[in-house]
């Protein structure tokens, strides 16, 4: 399974964009990547997902480097209900789990 | 939208209890997913099943067992309670092949006394 490398934290100011990098250099071809968020302990909560095109939904963009290694999720304008941990996920196609890693505990500040 | 129901929320039991977990996927969902977390740890992955049948295994201790039932819903049975096995168990379902994301449940907090 590919290994995703993720900065256990990084603060925003509020309103601001917040940037979550995610290294996944081991990644195959037909590996899609998946962000989530977990706030305190209810479920994780899906973002977003994509294989090699960047991909933006309501809740946020995710960026991927054309040599799939890198991916960087983007929240716009962050506010103070986007702090948790946000998990960069690579699942692989042989298997059906998620293997999480320690993720980013990202912090938005007023 | 409909969401992952899990039942229960909290679950207080003893030492060498027995204990059943419930989960009832998003409609039209296929695949139901296990994880646990226990305090402070990340979700770790434990089973799964598409269309009723076993489809991933990963860390899920013997003395648990899992399925799926006709309706999709799955039930995680756990025996010969621990005190580690305290901990967040989450339910996910996603539908239409392995690249679907999966969508969790609020969880059910498993206290072990």
């Amino acid at each position: 399974d590919a290994k995703t490398t993720q900065p256990p934290s990084m603060d925003c100011a509020e309103g601001r964009a917040a940037n979550l990098p995610c290294n996944h250099s081991t990644i195959s071809g037909n590996e899609y990547v998946y962000w989530y968020r977990q706030i305190h302990s209810q479920g994780p909560q899906y973002i977003i997902h994509g294989l090699k095109n960047n991909e933006t939904n309501e809740m946020a963009s995710l960026i991927i480097t054309e040599d799939r290694k890198s991916s960087t999720l983007i929240l716009p304008h962050a506010t103070l209900r986007d702090t948790a941990v946000y998990y960069c996920i690579v699942r692989t196609q042989s298997s059906y789990k998620y293997i999480f890693g320690t993720g980013t505990r990202l912090k938005v500040l007023a | 939208a409909a969401g992952v129901i899990q039942s229960p929320r909290h679950l207080i039991k003893e030492k060498r209890e027995t204990a059943t977990l419930k989960c009832y996927p998003i409609p039209r969902h296929d695949t139901v997913y296990w994880y646990q977390q226990g305090p402070g740890q990340d979700p770790q992955f434990l089973i799964s099943f598409y269309e009723k049948m076993q489809s991933d295994k990963g860390s899920i201790p013997d003395r648990f067992s899992a399925q799926q039932f006709s309706d999709y819903h799955s039930e995680l049975n756990m025996s010969s309670l621990e005190l580690g096995d305290s901990a967040l168990y989450f339910c996910a379902s996603s539908w239409g092949g392995q690249n679907q994301p999966q969508h969790f449940g609020d969880g059910t907090r498993l206290s072990i006394l």
